[in-house]
């Protein structure tokens, strides 16, 4: 089965740096990558995702990149902000399969 | 819209008893549901994938006789945590897509379940 693996697993950066978390997955037919910002017992809240068909996608402060040929896929936070702060969780599947999870990343924004 | 309710939030119940949890889509049919499970501070963690009006598929290492799930309609899935034990505690989180999300699968509020 699809293997995800998740980098780092702890990241704390400059409020106003920007935070990359990388992740790399084991299964080539896996076409769709999505990032998940979970608080505190609550559920994860998709926050961009991209397609096989796409190498990148931006969304004001959020981007993605996926490399299908090395089959990594990278987040990418700019100006991060205290309200940043949370677990990130990336994720792959195949088609409309379950998700398979990285192990997360607790990202820290220091004032 | 894409929202999805799960009920009850918090649930206590004492080792051996029966627990079940509901996974609502309030505002489509969703054709495929999911049941995935966190422990605390790790990540999520498939356990089955359920169709609407068929058997659920079980990932590997998840006791299909333990956890029952049932589909019975295209708004509502359960799972019923059978003998529950300790070890069963847990965040159970469900999530829903249908043809058109194109993959997307739009989560619960997940059920954090104390097995005593």
């Amino acid at each position: 089965g699809e293997n995800v693996e998740q980098h780092p697993s702890t990241l704390s950066v400059q409020e106003g740096d920007s935070a990359v978390i990388k992740c790399t997955y084991s299964d080539s037919a896996s076409n769709y990558f999505p990032w998940y910002k979970q608080e505190l017992g609550k559920r994860p809240q998709l926050i961009i995702d991209i397609r096989s068909n796409v190498g990148e996608k931006k969304d004001q402060r959020i981007a993605v990149t996926l490399n299908k040929t090395a089959k990594h896929f990278s987040l990418h936070i700019t100006e991060t902000q205290p309200e940043d702060s949370a677990v990130y969780f990336c994720a792959a599947s195949i088609r409309a399969d379950g998700l398979t999870f990285g192990k997360g990343t607790h990202l820290i924004i220091q004032p | 819209g894409a929202v999805v309710s799960q009920h009850p939030s918090r649930v206590i119940c004492k080792s051996g008893t029966s627990v079940k949890i509901e996974c609502r889509s309030l505002d489509f049919q969703a054709t495929t549901m999911f049941w995935y499970r966190q422990f605390p501070k790790k990540s999520l963690m498939l356990m089955a994938t359920s169709n609407e009006g068929s058997k659920a598929t079980y990932e590997q290492g998840v006791e299909k006789d333990k956890f029952l799930i049932n589909h019975a309609s295209l708004t509502l899935s359960t799972l019923t945590v059978t003998s529950a034990h300790p070890e069963d505690s847990s965040f159970y989180i469900c999530s829903a897509t249908d043809y058109n999300t194109h993959n997307e699968q739009f989560f619960g509020p997940g059920t954090r379940l104390t097995v005593l």
